[in-house]
């Protein structure tokens, strides 16, 4: 079984949908936890991050972690077509010492139809 | 500030051949890595650099070796090229966050490598 786990999709959407993205993991050590989003042909870039259970929000975009059911979650309200990318989770340990090693979800390909 | 950056952006080279992929950060980080992205298969640890002067294995090593040639610069290097290596190859690097006990890793554009 995968540390974490990821739909990878692809899952399209018209324009101003509200997504959700899923991920699961299996390591309660994990307390940190980020999503990544990668433009076709382009490197990761973060778009959040949390620490604990509950929401995140920043703009458009809610980040919902489950600890209890180790459940990760992304969604964007008001979809747009600059939203099509891949989403990728990732975690680690709160306290990653040096190593700082992510544990990254397989990513999920999202296409927002205009 | 330039970020990360890598070069080449594409190679393509013949079973048995070498190269050395090169990745330089500009934001004073302690820590980087290299990562392989295959389709399905997701962002797979290659090797990593703590700090300047350490380097350790991640989690498909084979094949590859690294140099951390100083703070900025941390090279991969093929010395006989496979075709299971035919991969997208993204360098990153950490910093600590505000909080000071968790990190945020930035990623390079990536490297496309083709083994024929």
């Amino acid at each position: 079984q995968k540390e974490v786990e990821q739909d990878p999709g692809p899952l399209s959407v018209p324009e101003g949908a509200i997504v959700s993205l899923n991920c699961t993991y299996s390591n309660s050590a994990f307390q940190y936890f980020m999503w990544y989003r990668q433009y076709s042909r382009k490197g990761p870039e973060l778009l959040m991050y949390t620490y604990s259970s509950g929401n995140k929000e920043d703009g458009r975009f809610t980040a919902q972690v489950d600890k209890s059911s180790k459940y990760i979650s992304l969604f964007i309200r008001d979809s747009q077509p600059s939203d099509s990318a891949t989403y990728l989770c990732a975690t680690q340990p709160l306290y990653g010492g040096a190593t700082n090693k992510l544990i990254f979800g397989t990513g999920t390909l999202l296409a927002v139809q205009p | 500030n330039a970020g990360v950056t890598q070069t080449p952006k594409f190679q393509v080279l013949k079973t048995g051949q070498s190269m050395t992929l090169q990745c330089a950060q500009d934001m004073n980080h302690n820590s980087m890595y290299w990562y392989r992205q295959d389709p399905g298969m997701g962002l797979r640890l290659i090797y990593y650099s703590a700090s300047e002067g350490t380097t350790d294995k991640g989690e498909v090593p084979n094949g590859y070796n690294v140099s951390r040639l100083n703070k900025r610069e941390f090279s991969l290097r093929l010395e006989s090229a496979a075709p299971s290596q035919t991969s997208v190859y993204f360098c990153a690097s950490s910093s600590r966050d505000l909080v000071g006990v968790a990190y945020e890793q930035y990623f390079g554009p990536g490297t496309r490598l083709t083994v024929t």
